[in-house]
């Protein structure tokens, strides 16, 4: 069993569809990231948390740190945000980052 | 400031044949990551340096080498490349490696061994 495990692998969306996207976990972590993935490019940190909530425009993360769980929501999706999103933990043994495979979303105008 | 910067974006390479990626930074990182990301599978950490001259294996290290032999350049070595190795590299850094801080990426580097 994948110690990172999201949800949907894809998902496709409206533009202006509100979007969630979601992570669990199986190991002890000390934070979690969500990041961004463009097609071809690079990879962006969107967010990075412990406990709560975090907002940023568009974008809200939370995090469960009881259930091991995190959600990646995003208000109003735009064709612009068609990207995989990562979710990883800070976990196991040595501290390393743990990954997700990615959710990839596609956002039709 | 350029962030994290990788070199070559893309490569193609015979079976055997070596080569070296490049990962520079210029936020004054002390840790620094390569990664390979495969199709259907998380980033998965190839070796890890935590300062100069220092470097640790990561999940998948065989058949790769590095070095850091400066603060702000980390390379990534291939001495025979395999099919296996197709794959996209990522290069990252970070100011203390704790976890709880944001990751720097580079934008990866495509590999093809044939």
């Amino acid at each position: 069993k994948n110690e990172v495990e999201q949800s949907p692998q894809n998902l496709t969306a409206q533009e202006g569809e509100f979007i969630t996207i979601n992570c669990s976990y199986s190991v002890g972590i000390s934070a979690l990231h969500w990041l961004q993935q463009h097609p071809g490019g690079g990879i962006v940190s969107l967010f990075m948390l412990s406990s709560g909530k975090k907002k940023h425009g568009r974008l809200i993360a939370t995090i469960n740190i009881q259930e091991k769980h995190s959600s990646l929501h995003i208000t109003a999706s735009h064709p612009r945000d068609s990207a995989v999103y990562i979710c990883a933990v800070t976990g196991g043994s040595q501290g390393n980052l743990i990954f997700g495979k990615g959710t990839k979303l596609s956002v039709k105008p | 400031n350029a962030g994290v910067t990788q070199t070559p974006k893309f490569r193609v390479l015979k079976t055997g044949q070596s080569m070296t990626l490049l990962c520079a930074q210029d936020m004054n990182h002390e840790y620094m990551y390569w990664y390979r990301q495969d199709p259907g599978m998380g980033l998965r950490l190839i070796h890890y340096s935590v300062g100069e001259g220092t470097t640790a294996k990561g999940e998948v290290p065989d058949g790769y080498n590095v070095s850091r032999l400066k603060k702000q350049n980390f390379l990534l070595g291939l001495e025979s490349a395999a099919p296996s190795q197709t794959s996209v590299y990522f290069c990252a850094s970070s100011y203390s490696g704790r976890g709880e801080e944001k990751l720097f990426f580079g934008s990866g580097t495509q590999l093809s061994v044939l």
